[in-house]
């Protein structure tokens, strides 16, 4: 069975420095991996995706993540975190069942501090 | 362009009580989901319906029902509603479940307390 892992509940960064979001999946096959980020109250935003080609996968508000296969790792990446960058997020992998459903991570806050 | 429109927002309920909540899509999407969000488990698939006249069982289907009344519109029945129920749900859609490449497109969330 599919599954996603967040290692990290909450990740600590100065604005100004580099960021990383953890993940780690598990498929049987060739993974479509997702982030999600949620601001409070609010609905998930779609980031970014990896479906094939490039490692390196760019995406909205200045992210990026990279894809290694051997350490079937998707963590996501910013080089430069802003305050408004804090929120909550998340990994997702599509679920190989044909129905389209993704199958998320436990989450992983991202506090960026002044 | 509204996108995935859930109602109500906000609701608060009484054990045994029943409600329905309200999703709507206006993308043309042919999938549509239901999750719920729980501090710590992220979120858990509790129905789907890959295209219009279907529904399938999720990951926690217990305590709920489905109807996905036509293309646009797919809703979440509580028929004796629990404290266990008490959570955030998220209505969610995607073009294609099959072809497509899979990003869902979010509601804005129904946050629901059971007493």
């Amino acid at each position: 069975a599919q599954s996603v892992a967040q290692p990290e509940d909450q990740v600590n960064v100065a604005e100004g420095n580099p960021l990383t979001v953890k993940c780690t999946y598990s498929v049987s096959g060739n993974p479509y991996l997702f982030w999600y980020v949620q601001y409070p109250n609010r609905g998930l935003q779609f980031l970014l995706k990896y479906i094939t080609g490039d490692n390196l996968v760019k995406g909205s508000y200045g992210f990026e993540a990279e894809f290694n296969k051997s350490q079937t790792s998707f963590h996501l990446k910013k080089p430069s975190a802003l305050v408004s960058d804090s929120a909550l997020y998340f990994c997702a992998v599509r679920d190989y069942s044909n129905t389209g459903k993704l199958i998320f991570g436990q989450g992983t806050t991202l506090q960026v501090k002044p | 362009n509204a996108g995935v429109t859930q109602t109500p927002k906000f609701q608060v309920l009484k054990t045994g009580q029943s409600m329905t909540l309200q999703c709507a899509q206006d993308m043309n999407h042919n999938s549509m989901y239901w999750y719920r969000q729980d501090p710590g488990m992220g979120l858990r698939l509790i129905y789907y319906s890959a295209s219009e006249g279907t529904t399938d069982k999720g990951e926690v289907p217990n305590g709920y029902n489905v109807s996905r009344l036509n293309k646009r519109e797919f809703s979440l029945r509580l028929e004796s509603a629990a404290p266990s129920q008490t959570s955030v749900y998220f209505c969610a859609s995607t073009l294609d479940h099959v072809a497509g490449t899979g990003e869902l497109f979010f509601g804005e969330g129904s946050r629901l307390t059971v007493l």
